[in-house]
């Protein structure tokens, strides 16, 4: 098993704050996707990021995959009550086929 | 467009007791697989499968049966239950296996505690 360590385990903020979340690892994945969950839900697909020192942006979320494609980041800008909710990175390689290694997520409250 | 459907939603069995947690996806996916989540250990896969009569182990697989009879149905059986199988079950779908490119459909979830 291939592990994703994700950074930081929670995170309070006020509305309107920016934030950083990190997901690393010591192993290359081939992608890497983001999802975000939101209590008694599945995980929800976000954005998946395929190729070294990947840029993609989804309104106020901007991810990005780095160069080495062992590591992830999600930056919120002008974070809001909305955007609260468990967020969870997974990657995959071309060795493992199908099967998703997650990441134990980041908890994100973002009060108003 | 009902996409991945589980149920049921909320369970409560005893030890020793089997039981099956049932997931149904409309989109003529032919990947399937469960996960299961606990507090702290993120998502970890139990088992998948590539179409109908084929599956295969994930990380977690012990414990746990499964089997593919259509396409559209991915059974997760619990022989006899345990309580370290007490957690929230997810059962997913997706296209193809090639993760890039892919969208990856959870269904809502299955809350079990096996007292």
């Amino acid at each position: 098993t291939q592990l994703l360590e994700q950074s930081p385990q929670f995170l309070s903020i006020q509305e309107g704050e920016n934030l950083t979340v990190y997901c690393n690892s010591s192993s290359v994945f081939s992608s890497l996707q983001w999802y975000r969950q939101e209590p008694g839900e599945g995980p929800v697909l976000l954005v998946t990021v395929v190729t070294g020192g990947e840029v993609k942006k989804l309104k106020r979320l901007t991810f990005q995959f780095g160069d080495a494609r062992k590591d992830s980041s999600l930056h919120i800008t002008a974070a809001q009550p909305g955007d609260t909710g468990l967020y969870l990175c997974a990657g995959a390689n071309s060795n493992s086929g199908y099967a998703l290694n997650f990441g134990k997520g980041t908890s994100l409250l973002v009060t108003p | 467009n009902a996409g991945v459907t589980q149920t049921p939603k909320f369970q409560v069995l005893k030890t020793g007791q089997s039981m099956t947690l049932q997931c149904a996806q409309d989109m003529n996916h032919e990947y399937m697989s469960w996960y299961r989540q606990d507090p702290g250990m993120g998502l970890r896969l139990i088992h998948y499968s590539v179409g109908a009569g084929i599956t295969d182990q994930g990380e977690v697989p012990n414990g746990y049966n499964v089997s593919r009879s259509t396409t559209e149905d991915f059974p997760l059986r619990l022989l006899s239950a345990a309580p370290s199988q007490t957690s929230v079950y997810f059962c997913a779908s997706s296209y193809s296996g090639t993760v890039s490119g892919n969208t990856i459909y959870f269904g809502e979830g299955s809350w079990l505690t096996v007292v």
